[in-house]
């Protein structure tokens, strides 16, 4: 059975640094093809894809928020970290993980969620 | 404004059929699998449809998915309330290398 689980701060002040965690069991980074997504979804609003690392150390993001990204790997925990730099009000979402495997957009599985607010 | 067009909204009756459509362009739906979500109120994003036409075990056949050139379709028969949700279209971007979505649409079971 797969499953993934986001973990990190539900507040952060702008200007800082948002760091997420995303824990997964069911599956393996280290086996060929599988990937990990970040999507986010603020409040009322459409699914935004983050980011994406793949098996082999392959990285994809989001071309207006490349420059604040960074996803990153540790297949010994079997987690997926992401940063995101300068956070501001509008990055308010809700923000999960999903699963993907290379050559497929499909997003198979999917975290529950983990709101970020960005308010002083 | 995202890559993918889909209707902000559909409704029609219980027993009914409603089709929702999403459209992209060559770099996105005309060279990529399509991909449905399906979001109930205050949960995740859950598969429903996957290459184009495709349902994930436990996906009732109600639900069906299509494409034609750089157009999608997902139709579901037989509405229930419970269907009430949002819908979500998504695709792979060959030209920005981006997995894109389409703004959601969301079904009213009258």
């Amino acid at each position: 059975q797969v499953t993934l689980r986001e973990s990190g701060p539900a507040l952060v002040k702008p200007t800082q640094t948002l760091t997420l965690t995303c824990t997964f069991s069911g599956f393996s980074l280290t086996k060929s093809e599988m990937c990990v997504n970040w999507i986010r979804q603020p409040p009322g609003k459409a699914l935004e894809w983050l980011a994406r690392i793949d098996w082999d150390d392959d990285k994809y993001y989001r071309t207006s928020l490349k420059t604040r990204l960074t996803i990153s790997k540790d297949t010994s925990k079997n987690q997926v970290v992401l940063t995101m730099t300068n956070m501001d009000p509008v990055d308010t979402a809700t923000y999960y993980c999903a699963r993907s495997i290379v050559r497929s957009p499909t997003l198979d599985c999917w975290g529950q969620g983990t709101l970020v607010t960005v308010s002083s | 404004q995202s890559v993918l067009t889909q209707p902000p909204s559909v409704s029609a009756a219980p027993g009914q059929k409603v089709t929702i459509s999403c459209s992209g362009s060559s770099s996105t739906i005309g060279n990529n699998y399509v991909s449905w979500y399906q979001q109930l109120p205050g949960t995740a994003p859950k598969l429903l449809i996957y290459d184009n036409d495709k349902r994930p075990s436990g996906i009732p056949d109600r639900f069906s998915g299509s494409k034609s050139g750089t157009s999608a379709t997902l139709d579901i028969t037989g509405l229930q309330t419970g269907d009430e949700a949002d819908y979500y279209c998504g695709t792979w971007d060959r030209s920005l290398s981006t997995v894109v979505f389409g703004g959601g649409t969301k079904l009213t079971v009258l």
